[in-house]
């Protein structure tokens, strides 16, 4: 069965600073691997997404994330962290059958200081 | 497009009431699924399915049916209100192949008291 660990369940940083959100996966393949952003009260918004190829992907509002194999890791990174980057950051694993079926993990919830 | 819709946002009910959350997206996706959401835990699958008239139950099923008639609604039915069902609902669509990710509507926060 496919499983996510997000170990930081908070992270805070200041403004201006540089951000990894760290992600590790359980997965008998070569797994479908997302990261989403949730803002409070809100849904789910696709940041980036891993299918195959390039092991690096860029996402939308500068963020970025390495498929490491050998870690079992997709770890979310950006350079400099803006006010609007405080939110719910979800990692998840993606069945490459059976629907695509989403396995999250619990989530790395982002406090950012001005 | 409106994307993924949910209804209603916003629920209360007594405990043995059931109840249906509707879910529509307007994108032609073949696939559909519910998840619930509480914290600490991430999201879980509920149900999910791969295209009208085929469903399949997810991590955690039960209390909860859902048929998928047609391809554009996808609605989840609680049989019989617990107050372990309160949570945040959220429904997503999306196509099969490597290109696509899943589009999520913006929940349905259920309680049951």
């Amino acid at each position: 069965a496919q499983s996510v660990t997000q170990p930081d369940i908070h992270i805070t940083v200041s403004e201006g600073a540089s951000l990894e959100l760290r992600c590790n996966y359980s997965y008998g393949a070569t797994p479908y691997l997302f990261w989403y952003v949730q803002s409070p009260g809100q849904g789910l918004q696709l940041l980036l997404k891993y299918f195959s190829g390039d092991t690096l992907v860029q996402g939308i509002k500068g963020f970025e994330a390495e498929f490491k194999r050998s870690q079992s890791s997709f770890n979310l990174r950006k350079p400099s962290v803006h006010w609007s980057d405080a939110a719910e950051y979800f990692c998840a694993v993606g069945a490459r059958a059976a629907g695509n079926k989403l396995t999250f993990g619990g989530g790395t919830r982002v406090l950012v200081k001005p | 497009n409106a994307g993924v819709t949910q209804t209603p946002k916003f629920q209360v009910l007594k405990t043995g009431q059931s109840m249906t959350l509707q879910c529509a997206q307007d994108m032609n996706h073949e696939y559909m699924s519910w998840y619930r959401q509480d914290p600490g835990m991430g999201l879980r699958l509920i149900h999910y399915s791969v295209g009208a008239g085929i469903t399949d139950q997810g991590e955690v099923p039960n209390g909860y049916n859902v048929s998928r008639s047609t391809t554009e609604d996808f609605p989840l039915r609680l049989l019989s209100a617990a107050p372990s069902q309160t949570s945040v609902y959220f429904c997503a669509s999306s196509n099969p192949g490597q290109g696509y990710g899943y589009t999520f509507g913006s929940g349905t926060r259920l309680t049951v008291v």
